[in-house]
């Protein structure tokens, strides 16, 4: 088992492009979420999504799309990057309250 | 709105050392509580998770309690070794059942040689 894979690892992006955040998980998971990490901020929800089909806001949405293409996948868009964007973006999933189980995280670097 | 606090944000021990972690949390209306641990540059990794109805857990060196009502939980590490060196971050995931943890800001522990 792969467990949550997420791609690309790093990414510098200038202000105004656009890009796509891939994470895939293998363990049959209902749930996927997407979390990014900043120094002195902790971790915070940014999207999740609660079975295959469905998706929703969590506290930092603003500038985000995802989409969960099927069971497997949860992808996150960037459609006009910002500088505020730069930031460390974790991909995670889990079954029914259980442990949540996280990828290895893509830094992300807008200019 | 649930707001979780982890003190100390760092921490220095000598290898050997029994330590505890706290880990606060403003609304006892929680579902589980979970402790992962961060290596820099990497993922985070579940160490123990403690549903709402339980006290504690164990596994290995690491025991984690919880006490609802009081809004507390701390992680100890028996006889800490320099590869316990890493940051360590609790979250609880709210009695609404949708997966979502919110986080503190960790503690970073150094053990040392």
């Amino acid at each position: 088992n792969a467990g949550v894979t997420q791609t690309p690892k790093f990414q510098v992006l200038k202000t105004g492009q656009s890009m796509t955040l891939q994470c895939a998980q293998d363990m049959n998971h209902n749930s996927m979420y997407w979390y990014r990490q900043d120094p002195g901020m902790g971790l915070r929800l940014i999207y999740y999504s609660a079975s295959e089909g469905t998706t929703d806001k969590g506290e930092v949405p603003n500038g985000y799309n995802v989409s969960r293409l099927n069971k497997r996948e949860f992808s996150l868009r960037l459609e006009s990057a910002a500088p505020s964007q730069t930031s460390v973006y974790f991909c995670a999933s889990s079954q029914g309250g259980r442990i949540m189980f996280f990828g290895p995280g893509t830094r992300l670097t807008v200019l | 709105k649930q707001e979780v606090t982890q003190i100390p944000a760092a921490l220095s021990v000598p290898e050997g050392e029994n330590l505890v972690l706290n880990c606060s949390f403003t609304d006892s209306a929680i579902y589980n509580l979970q402790w992962f641990r961060q290596d820099p540059g990497k993922g985070l990794t579940s160490l123990l998770l403690i549903q709402s109805s339980q006290r504690e857990q164990t596994s290995g060196r690491l025991n984690a309690s919880l006490d609802k009502s009081s809004g507390r939980s701390t992680l100890y590490i028996a006889a800490s070794q320099p590869g316990d060196s890493a940051t360590y971050l609790c979250a609880v995931e709210d009695s609404s059942n949708t997966g979502k943890l919110i986080f503190g800001q960790g503690t970073t522990l150094q053990v040392k040689p």
